[in-house]
């Protein structure tokens, strides 16, 4: 399987704190993106890395790339009771355009 | 933002009906798009890769027969599952996109459930 592995699984914490989710891949990427996925619902898409940057941000979103260890971090700061949701990375590959989920993160902010 | 549409959002039918499932990206030309299954709890399992005007990708273990994807034009692919039996319930989406370091858009997923 060319699934990438999150961790943690899981990760529960209470409102205002930080919250970090990791991804590994296995083969080289164009780009690695970030989802957030609602229980039952679509997926809404909340940042783009390319493989020649190493670090974006977006409001309180922070994505590192690190392409030698083939990893990627997802930062949510001053997180909300409103982020709780699954979160996944995925990535689009070099070689046949697949574009692959990883395994996912469960966050739960606690009010 | 880019939108894509997925139809039906939701079929329940007997075993043994095919169910055709479309996505459509409606503000943008997606030379490629994606059909994935999900389960319950679980992440998002690529079936295949369709780029426009050729032939689908699958991936292993996905059987193409069974599972029959057309991507006719810019902005429409289809997935047939063909012969619907109990074990192919399940979340199916789509996801486009127009090139490559372009973010992928997915639809909203359609809920298949054989009876």
């Amino acid at each position: 399987s060319q699934q990438g592995e999150e961790d943690p699984q899981a990760l529960s914490i209470q409102e205002g704190e930080n919250a970090t989710m990791n991804c590994s891949y296995k083969t080289s990427i164009n780009n690695l993106q970030w989802y957030r996925q609602n229980s039952g619902r679509g997926l809404v898409h909340l940042i783009l890395i390319r493989s020649n940057e190493r670090e974006k941000h977006s409001g309180r979103l922070r994505v590192t790339l690190d392409t030698s260890k083939k990893s990627s971090s997802l930062l949510i700061t001053a997180s909300r009771a409103a982020d709780t949701a699954s979160y996944f990375c995925a990535t689009n590959q070099v070689t046949g355009n697949q574009f692959y989920f990883g395994t996912g993160t469960s966050l739960t902010v606690i009010p | 933002g880019a939108v894509v549409s997925q139809h039906p959002s939701r079929v329940i039918c007997k075993s043994g009906t095919s169910v055709k499932i479309e996505c459509r990206s409606l503000d943008f030309q997606a030379t490629t798009m994606f059909w994935y299954r999900q389960f319950p709890k679980k992440s998002l399992m690529l079936m295949a890769t369709s780029n426009e005007g050729s032939k689908a990708t699958y991936e292993q273990g996905v059987e193409k027969d069974k599972f029959l994807i057309n991507h006719a034009s810019l902005t429409l692919s289809t997935l047939t599952v063909t012969s619907a039996h109990p074990e192919d319930s399940s979340f199916y989406i789509c996801s486009a996109k127009s090139t490559t370091n372009q973010p992928q858009h997915f639809g909203d997923g359609t809920r298949l459930s054989i009876l």
